[in-house]
């Protein structure tokens, strides 16, 4: 099982569509969890930290199931401009006292006019 | 402007040669990481350096080198045992803990 999976994609959504990303981690010892967006060819940038709480950026929400060791991504009102990779990060300590980042694969979508 | 840069953007090299790439950060941040990504995939850990003067074997070291000899600073060199050398890397760095923030990567292309 892989430390950190994420829908295989690509999503094919409309303007306007509301759109889920989901991703588990099998580290139950995780701390930090994060979603980045990848534009083609170019850097991830981290598009938001996610908290035990819930989070809500704009259009934007991301969800923490510590429970069920689940994160999941909301896009509401999609635009063209979201049209990129999703990568779902998870942070942790490991054995000798630092910290641990795991990438998952990441998710594509594609948003169509 | 604090950021990470990496130089230079695209590289092309021979096979049988080793070859540095540059990564700077002015965001004092302790930590910095080494990616390699290739088409389609996801990103795979080379090195990182919690601190000046240490650094750990990612998950694909072999065929990698790097240094830290300053915060500021973490090259990594390419050398002619990787065996599958061209690909996308990415350069991170982060306060110890928090969330990492990428260079714009460099692309080597080795014929």
């Amino acid at each position: 099982r892989k430390e950190v999976e994420q829908d295989p994609g690509p999503f094919n959504v409309p303007e306007g569509a509301t759109v889920a990303f989901n991703c588990t981690y099998s580290n139950s010892a995780s701390q930090s969890f994060f979603w980045y967006r990848q534009d083609c060819r170019k850097e991830p940038k981290l598009l938001m930290s996610v908290y035990s709480s819930g989070n809500e950026d704009g259009r934007f929400t991301a969800q923490l199931n510590r429970a069920s060791q689940y994160i999941s991504l909301l896009i509401r009102d999609s635009k063209l401009s979201d049209s990129a990779t999703y990568l779902c990060v998870v942070k942790g300590t490991e054995g000798t006292g630092g910290f641990k980042t795991i990438f998952g694969a990441g998710t594509r979508l594609f948003v169509k006019a | 402007d604090g950021g990470i840069t990496q130089s230079p953007k695209y590289l092309f090299r021979k096979e049988g040669q080793n070859v540095t790439l540059s990564c700077e950060q002015n965001l004092n941040h302790d930590a910095m990481y080494w990616y390699r990504q290739d088409p389609g995939q996801g990103l795979r850990l080379i090195y990182y350096s919690q601190i000046v003067n240490d650094f750990q074997k990612g998950d694909i070291a072999e065929g990698y080198s790097v240094s830290r000899e300053k915060k500021e600073s973490f090259p990594l060199t390419v050398t002619s045992a990787q065996k599958n050398p061209t690909a996308f890397y990415l350069c991170a760095s982060s306060r110890q803990g928090d969330e990492q923030y990428f260079g714009p990567g460099t692309r080597l292309t080795v014929t």
